[in-house]
């Protein structure tokens, strides 16, 4: 168990919809980020937010979104969905500290029909 | 550009053999260099990293990687493989910093014959 908490695990919705990922970091990591993992484009860093400022933006679209709350839990918006969004999408933490790994949890694996 | 490549998609072998899994990476930088494993319905393990220092890390699980600069290499070992090593394998390069991501291979997925 990486101690990073993903939810829903499973959400099936349809295309034009609007979904909310949730993550919750392990204990005392300040920074989150999030992955797509899809077949066609593997893992892909889509943002990094650390204290609840956003850090870096990777291949994140302009449909997706995401924030980080004072507790740190950080949650990941994808708004007029479309069936190339169905994929598994990760949350990682990793805490202050200088050299320390990402700890990804579960994943939400989302399915646009 | 960044990039890792991992040339295997696919690699069977028999419980109780040898395994190598190959990575090659690109970056400007001094690499971070990982290794990480995916169980079916699962998410990312982190199974053993480089940082600086040895060039041969040990990992959890028996694993082990070796850096080789000149190579851009860091492939992954394990000299006796077990039925639960079965699993998608992915290689990663990253730097640390303020902003930290990490980028990814396509992953190589393992099948152990019994």
């Amino acid at each position: 168990d990486s101690g990073v908490t993903q939810t829903p695990k499973h959400l099936i919705t349809a295309t034009g919809q609007r979904v909310t990922l949730r993550c919750s970091p392990r204990s005392g990591d300040l920074s989150v980020y999030w992955y797509q993992q899809s077949l066609d484009q593997g893992l892909q860093f889509l943002i990094q937010y650390y204290n609840g400022e956003e850090r870096a933006k990777g291949n994140i679209l302009e449909r997706f979104s995401a924030q980080q709350f004072p507790d740190l839990h950080s949650e990941l918006n994808l708004s007029s969905l479309e069936l190339g969004d169905s994929a598994l999408y990760f949350c990682a933490s990793s805490d202050p500290r200088g050299n320390s790994p990402l700890h990804f949890g579960n994943g939400t694996r989302l399915t646009v029909t | 550009a960044q990039s890792v490549t991992q040339p295997d998609i696919h690699i069977t072998v028999s419980e109780g053999a040898s395994l190598e899994l190959r990575c090659n990476y690109s970056y400007g930088a001094t690499p971070y260099l990982f290794w990480y494993v995916q169980s079916p319905g699962q998410g990312l393990q982190l199974l053993l990293k480089y940082f600086s220092g040895d060039t041969l890390v040990q990992g959890i699980k028996g694993f082990e990687a070796e850096f080789k600069r000149s190579q851009s290499s860091f492939n992954l070992r394990k000299p006796s493989v077990h039925w639960s090593d079965a699993a998608e394998y992915f290689c990663a390069v990253g730097a640390m910093g303020s902003s930290y991501k990490l980028i990814f291979g396509s992953g190589t997925r393992l099948l152990v014959r019994p």
